[in-house]
């Protein structure tokens, strides 16, 4: 049972131009929510996090949007960048729980 | 500082063999998380160690098991192994237990079951 999902496995974009992947979660217990990127032979890094209590945060190039009413959370890059190529994981948790991943989407920046 | 160190990086072995992977957290961590990730599923928990004790556990069958030691460094096994279990295992550490900790994670073992 997917509480989180990724419905698009993949997306490319223009340099320079903006990039969004989107989430969507199925549990209303869910009160944080991550963002992972995650290059070929790596281990996924941390990217931004955002609260329930807020609706957006912003950190640089990288700003998350959270919709609690239709449980969904975006993940916006502006200006997108080449380096930004990777496999996008969004993640949620409930209190005192484990978190649960999306399955990813894969975002090409075509220079 | 060393990030987390996961070992074997890549692992063949035969169905119905048994396998153990080591992740050594970053220095001061005490909670290790272990991770599932394939294709098809993204990335699902297994379990979580915190002080040698686990706190959480994702819905994996038995043959999956884990334990964690006094010096923080934590063991993933997996008993009879099915085609199935190919996967890329994923470890992740942070200093404590609970989400407002954040998450660094290892390289992963690739293992492959044949």
């Amino acid at each position: 049972d997917q509480q989180v999902k990724q419905n698009s496995p993949s997306l490319s974009v223009q340099e320079g131009r903006i990039s969004i992947l989107n989430c969507d979660y199925t549990n209303s217990m869910f009160d944080y929510f991550l963002w992972y990127k995650k290059y070929p032979a790596e281990g996924p890094t941390f990217l931004i996090s955002i609260s329930s209590i807020k609706d957006k945060n912003e950190d640089g190039r990288f700003t998350v949007f959270l919709n609690k009413s239709a449980k969904h959370l975006s993940l916006h890059i502006v200006p997108s960048q080449p380096g930004d190529s990777a496999v996008y994981f969004c993640a949620a948790s409930a209190p005192g729980n484990q978190f649960y991943f999306g399955t990813g989407t894969s975002l090409t920046v075509i220079p | 500082k060393a990030g987390v160190t996961q070992t074997p990086r890549y692992l063949i072995k035969t169905r119905g063999q048994q396998v153990t992977l080591s992740c050594s957290p970053i220095s001061g961590h005490r909670s290790v998380s272990w991770y599932q990730q394939t294709p098809g599923q993204g990335l699902q928990f297994l379990f979580e160690y915190f002080s040698e004790t686990q706190r959480n556990k994702g819905n994996f069958p038995g043959r999956f098991s884990g334990r964690q030691f006094s010096n923080s460094r934590s063991e993933m096994n997996v008993s009879t192994l099915e085609l199935g279990d190919s996967a890329l295992y994923l470890c992740a550490s942070s200093e404590g237990h609970g989400i407002s900790y954040g998450y660094t994670f290892g390289s992963g073992t690739r293992l492959t079951v044949v």
